[in-house]
């Protein structure tokens, strides 16, 4: 089945550096994928869906970019600041009209910005 | 915006009790989900359903029950619980889209 392998477990910068988050997956027939961010002690809240192949998104700080010639999602958060300390998890759909519409989980990334 | 609520917040249970964990939508979602977090593996699905009155098994579903009475209402049920239960648990639903909106977990601790 679908693996998904994320990539650093933590990571550690300084407010205004960027922090890249990778996730690799194994399934060619991947479809939608995800981004989750989860502040302490809180919930998982969404922060971005892409499904179209090498797609770049951009949302408040981050770009996301999905190349599915490499089976390759990232977050890139531009010029981190304290208040995106968390843990980043990817998730990713096996393949279209997977039973359950499950999501596979990477394992999270400790985020740790630093003023 | 979508809205999921599990009770209770946070449980302490004896080992070999009974712990029944509960998850409430108001999203009209078909699907639902149970999950376990523990440090080092991200989250894990433990069962899931798509329709009242049925429940599918998920990747670590031993020593685990689920049950669910109606499409806004779907409980995780530890009939003995043990030490290695000890986790957060999340409950999540979704529609056709597949993004998964996620309550605010259950914190439980078996001692």
């Amino acid at each position: 089945g679908e693996q998904v392998e994320q990539r650093p477990p933590h990571l550690s910068v300084r407010e205004g550096d960027s922090a890249v988050i990778t996730c690799t997956y194994t399934d060619p027939n991947s479809y939608y994928f995800f981004w989750y961010k989860q502040e302490p002690g809180a919930s998982l809240q969404l922060l971005m869906k892409v499904f179209s192949s090498t797609e770049i998104n951009e949302g408040q700080g981050f770009t996301v970019l999905l190349n599915k010639k490499d089976k390759r999602l990232s977050l890139n958060l531009t010029a981190a600041h304290p208040g995106d300390s968390a843990a980043y998890f990817c998730a990713v759909t096996p393949f279209w009209g997977s039973s359950g519409n499950k999501l596979i989980f990477g394992i999270g990334t400790l985020l740790s910005v630093k003023p | 915006e979508a809205a999921v609520t599990q009770s209770p917040r946070s449980k302490v249970a004896v080992t070999g009790g009974k712990v029944t964990l509960s998850c409430h939508q108001t999203n009209n979602h078909d699907y639902m989900y149970w999950y376990r977090q523990d440090t080092g593996h991200g989250l894990r699905l433990i069962h899931y359903s798509y329709v009242a009155d049925s429940t599918e098994k998920g990747d670590i579903p031993d020593g685990y029950k689920a049950s669910r009475p109606s499409q806004e209402n779907f409980s995780l049920i530890l009939e003995l619980a043990s030490l290695s239960q000890t986790a957060v648990y999340f409950c999540a639903s979704t529609g056709s889209s597949y993004e998964q909106y996620f309550g605010p977990g259950t914190r439980l601790t078996v001692l």
